[in-house]
């Protein structure tokens, strides 16, 4: 089964740094383009960038630019997303996607058919 | 970036009955658009991609259609399963954006 598996869930204060894992399995990692995506409280779903294992490849949405890194280590078939130094707005929950591989037009297209279990982030004083 | 805007926010209706949602794009996508289910306490999942092609394993009820700027995703008769949140995605700018959501509740 082709499953993205993610580390748990963190609790930190404002000015700390993180970084959370993703781990793809059932499928060939550094083959296919993985992505973060935020969602706030209550709130829908913004998409933070995205990697290509292969060759760490990374593009940023604008709203996230310098806000957080992300990397990938094909080796161990893992992807991270990571903060300097937190902020309380960063709380939400994140989740790693797959990029999906459309047979009918034979690349990858922005369109997220692999979800991580999500990691709930809350940064508080 | 694109705005999609999703209506209505909020549709109450019965197991058994269509429920149409709508997407609306600030320009036109083509027919770059994808649509996502998600329940209470989980991960979003792929149903519709490039408007109106089911993603593996989605049950036949799940339909899209639409092309440019207007959208629309019809569950044929729902399921006690069907009750949740749908989400409306574009790919044809970057960066890809979602809309904010429609919630389908039970009457």
């Amino acid at each position: 089964e082709e499953q993205l598996v993610q580390s748990g869930a963190e609790v930190k204060k404002p000015g700390e740094s993180l970084r959370i894992s993703c781990k793809g399995t059932g499928y060939r990692f550094s083959s296919n383009w993985i992505g973060w995506v935020r969602q706030m409280p209550g709130k829908g779903l913004e998409l933070m960038g995205v990697i290509y294992p292969g060759d760490s490849d990374t593009r940023y949405s604008p709203s996230f630019q310098g806000q957080v890194t992300i990397s990938a280590d094909k080796s161990i078939n893992t992807a991270y997303l990571q903060w300097n130094s937190l902020k309380a707005s960063d709380t939400a929950m994140y989740y790693c996607v797959r990029l999906f591989y459309s047979p009918m037009l034979a690349t990858t297209i922005y369109v997220f058919d692999v979800w991580g279990q999500g990691t709930m982030i809350t940064v508080a004083s | 970036e694109i705005v999609l805007t999703q209506s209505p926010a909020t549709l109450s209706l019965s197991p058994g009955e269509r429920a149409t949602l709508s997407c609306r794009a600030s320009q036109s996508v083509s027919s770059h658009l994808a649509w996502y289910q998600q329940k209470p306490g989980q991960a979003p999942r792929l149903l519709i991609y490039d408007a109106s092609s089911r993603a593996t394993g989605i049950p036949a009820r799940f339909s899209g259609s639409g092309s440019g700027t207007e959208f629309t995703l019809t569950i044929s008769s729902l399921e006690p399963e069907d009750f949740a949140v749908y989400y409306c995605q574009q790919r044809s700018n970057w960066p890809p954006t979602f809309g904010q959501g429609a919630k389908v509740e039970i009457k």
